[in-house]
């Protein structure tokens, strides 16, 4: 079964501090990740996917396959970033996106 | 269009009645997808639409769980003799089908049904 998992239920951060969210997925071909994140009172909405290989809000991740991680990084924490930040794959067979549990992120003052 | 609709946002009902949700995709999408979310926990896939083909189904989608696209538009989730442990938030996601590009492929997230059975 397709697994991605978020080891860190909540990360605290001072604002201005790197903050780096850990992701690793179960090996199945040549998957692919993403980011989602939800803000309060907001929806979930895509933050990053690594075939674009950009960075959003400051926001950048690499896909290493040989480790099977997929971890979010940032170097310097703004407050706006306090968020659930979900991880999520999408396997070559299917369509669905398996998610992971989630990591809150707050960023203190 | 502003977006993905669920409705209703919140429901309460005891348990054993039956609860419907609906869903509005976005109007070009043609991918539709329900998940299902509980508290401390990241969202379970429940099942997706193809226009009106249903192509997937989770194990977590019980007998008692039917959801429906008729006409490739909308779609319906019924949940049927409800259980307290199917309290949840009940998100709804479309996505259009073509070549990877910004927008092709990426899941758009309604606000979600919360669903809580007393």
């Amino acid at each position: 079964a397709q697994r991605v998992t978020q080891p860190e239920k909540l990360l605290s951060v001072f604002k201005g501090a790197p903050v780096e969210l850990k992701c690793n997925y179960s090996y199945s071909g040549s998957p692919e990740l993403f980011w989602y994140v939800q803000y309060s009172r907001q929806r979930l909405q895509l933050l990053l996917r690594h075939i674009s290989r950009e960075s959003i809000k400051g926001f950048t991740a690499d896909l290493n396959k040989g480790e099977t991680s997929f971890h979010l990084k940032k170097p310097f924490a703004q407050e706006e970033d306090s968020a659930m930040y979900y991880c999520a794959r999408r396997g070559a067979a299917g369509n669905k996106l398996t998610f992971g549990g989630g990591t809150r992120v707050l960023v203190k003052p | 269009d502003t977006g993905v609709s669920q409705d209703p946002r919140h429901k309460i009902t005891k348990r054993g009645q039956n609860v419907t949700f609906r869903c509005d995709p976005i109007s070009e999408h043609n991918r539709l997808y329900w998940y299902r979310q509980t508290l401390g926990q990241g969202p379970e896939f429940l099942t997706y639409f193809q226009n009106e083909a249903q192509l997937e189904k989770s194990r977590l989608l019980s007998d008692r769980f039917s959801a429906e696209r008729p006409k490739g538009s909308f779609s319906t989730l019924e949940i049927q003799r409800t259980e307290q442990g199917d309290s949840a938030m009940y998100l709804c996601a479309s996505s259009f089908l073509g070549r990877e590009s910004r927008g092709a492929n990426v899941l758009t997230f309604g606000a979600g049904s919360r669903l809580t059975v007393l």
